[in-house]
């Protein structure tokens, strides 16, 4: 069984660009939720999707967005890219609350 | 705001003795605990879960819940140089929901 897919695994952007992630969850998970990974602040969440809808939200901000198609696959987007977005952003898809399959990861840097 | 607060150690013990992680959470309402044990330059692996107040053992691995004192902690007996990695406390605050909200980890190095 396939595990949860991420791309691009890194990327380099400049203040002021966007970017979108993209994050494949295994077969037949319905839920995915995405994460912001920082030395200084560690795992925090962003938001969830179930069925194309967001369920769950994190403390963000608007910049920070995303979607879910009808096959469960989810994109997140960050508009206005600032340097403290630099990151490593974690996708996790989930069956049962709380267990919670993560992919490897895109890691962001803004220069 | 749904918080989730762990010492961020090092936590060193010798091999073969018991590490404990200790966590406290904010949000009363929460009703399912997990720890996620996650090895440098991987992503996080669900280790344990918990529900109910009191302990749940899994091999070497013992959780701990008191909703009273919202206070959850995980035991490593017989620590192995492998044990070592982040681990890391989270907790299901939601009504609906699968997500979690993190600690930022506990650091813990078992030394041979």
């Amino acid at each position: 069984k396939a595990g949860v897919t991420q791309t691009p695994r890194y990327l380099i952007k400049t203040r002021g660009q966007q970017v979108t992630l993209s994050c494949s969850p295994i077969s037949g998970h319905r839920s995915v939720s995405w994460y912001q990974q920082t030395p200084g602040q560690g795992l925090q969440f962003l938001f969830e999707y179930f069925s194309e809808t967001q369920r769950n939200k994190g403390n963000f901000p608007g910049r920070f967005s995303g979607r879910q198609f009808s096959n469960s696959r989810s994109e997140m987007n960050v508009s206005t890219l600032e340097l403290g977005d630099s990151a490593l952003y974690l996708c996790a898809s989930s069956l049962v609350p709380g267990e919670l399959f993560f992919g490897e990861g895109s890691r962001l840097t803004v220069l | 705001q749904k918080e989730v607060e762990q010492n961020s150690g090092p936590l060193s013990v010798p091999e073969g003795a018991i590490a404990s992680l200790n966590c406290t959470y904010s949000d009363r309402g929460s009703q399912s605990f997990f720890w996620y044990r996650q090895y440098s330059g991987k992503s996080p692996e669900l280790i344990m879960s918990i529900y109910s107040n009191g302990d749940k053992e899994d091999g070497r691995f013992t959780a701990q819940l008191n909703k009273a004192s919202q206070y959850v902690s995980l035991l490593i007996r017989d620590s192995q140089p492998s044990d070592s990695a982040t681990y890391l406390c989270a907790v299901n605050p939601w009504q609906a929901g699968t997500a979690l909200i993190f600690g930022k980890g506990t650091t813990l190095s078992v030394s041979s």
